[in-house]
């Protein structure tokens, strides 16, 4: 299996709500990234996760929080977002040591 | 400060031509640079990399030539296809990914 998948496709949310994106993969890496793509940008990196400890968090505003529950699993939860919040969020994985990352297709947020 | 930037935001090639897409980059100290393909509603996907000790690297139909004296970097396609119509970015890894702007590639048939 070599892939990144990512759920749900598409959320839209309204500022009030708290959702939760995940992402899989059973690659066996053990170092997994969240970033945040707006339209037309490239991808912004928001958090990176090295043996399922937090390593790098690019001060990112606390109503998103990241979790990596085991080896395999990312969430991102979220909680009280912004319209500007709205973008597609993307997963990726890679062995700590190894600079290729494989992202997921992304998650589709929309913040009403 | 930091960068990975690309020279333009747009190509048009026709079809069976070749495709060259650039990309400067400001930190001498990167020493890994990637370049990817990403298509509409997908994510980024890998194409090819180089490390700073080479000066060219070859794969399936493109190559990536980095000029460190100006630290520029491009990706040239050969055969263009339409299938190869996506955006590239190139990205610098020295610890974290930086991605530069993005050129948009379309392919006319």
């Amino acid at each position: 299996d070599t892939e990144v998948t990512q759920t749900p496709k598409h959320l839209v949310m309204g500022m009030t709500n708290k959702k939760s994106l995940k992402c899989e993969q059973h690659m066996g890496h053990r170092a997994m990234y969240w970033y945040k793509q707006k339209a037309k940008k490239p991808p912004e990196l928001m958090f990176v996760y090295s043996y399922e400890k937090l390593s790098i968090n690019e001060s990112v505003p606390s109503r998103f929080s990241p979790e990596c529950p085991n080896s395999s699993l990312l969430n991102l939860h979220l909680h009280a977002l912004q319209p500007e919040d709205s973008a597609l969020y993307l997963c990726a994985s890679s062995h700590p040591l190894d600079n290729e990352q494989f992202f997921g297709p992304g998650t589709r947020l929309t913040v009403l | 400060g930091e960068s990975v930037g690309l020279h333009l935001p747009t190509l048009s090639v026709q079809e069976g031509d070749n495709s060259i897409i650039n990309c400067a980059y400001s930190n001498s100290a990167s020493d890994y640079f990637i370049w990817y393909k990403q298509e509409s509603g997908k994510g980024p996907q890998f194409i090819i990399d180089i490390r700073s000790n080479m000066d060219k690297r070859q794969g399936q139909r493109v190559t990536v030539l980095l000029n460190k004296t100006v630290k520029h970097l491009s990706l040239q396609i050969a055969a263009t296809q339409p299938g190869d119509s996506a955006v590239y970015f190139c990205a610098e890894n020295g610890g974290k990914l930086i991605f530069g702007q993005g050129t948009e590639l379309s392919v006319k048939p």
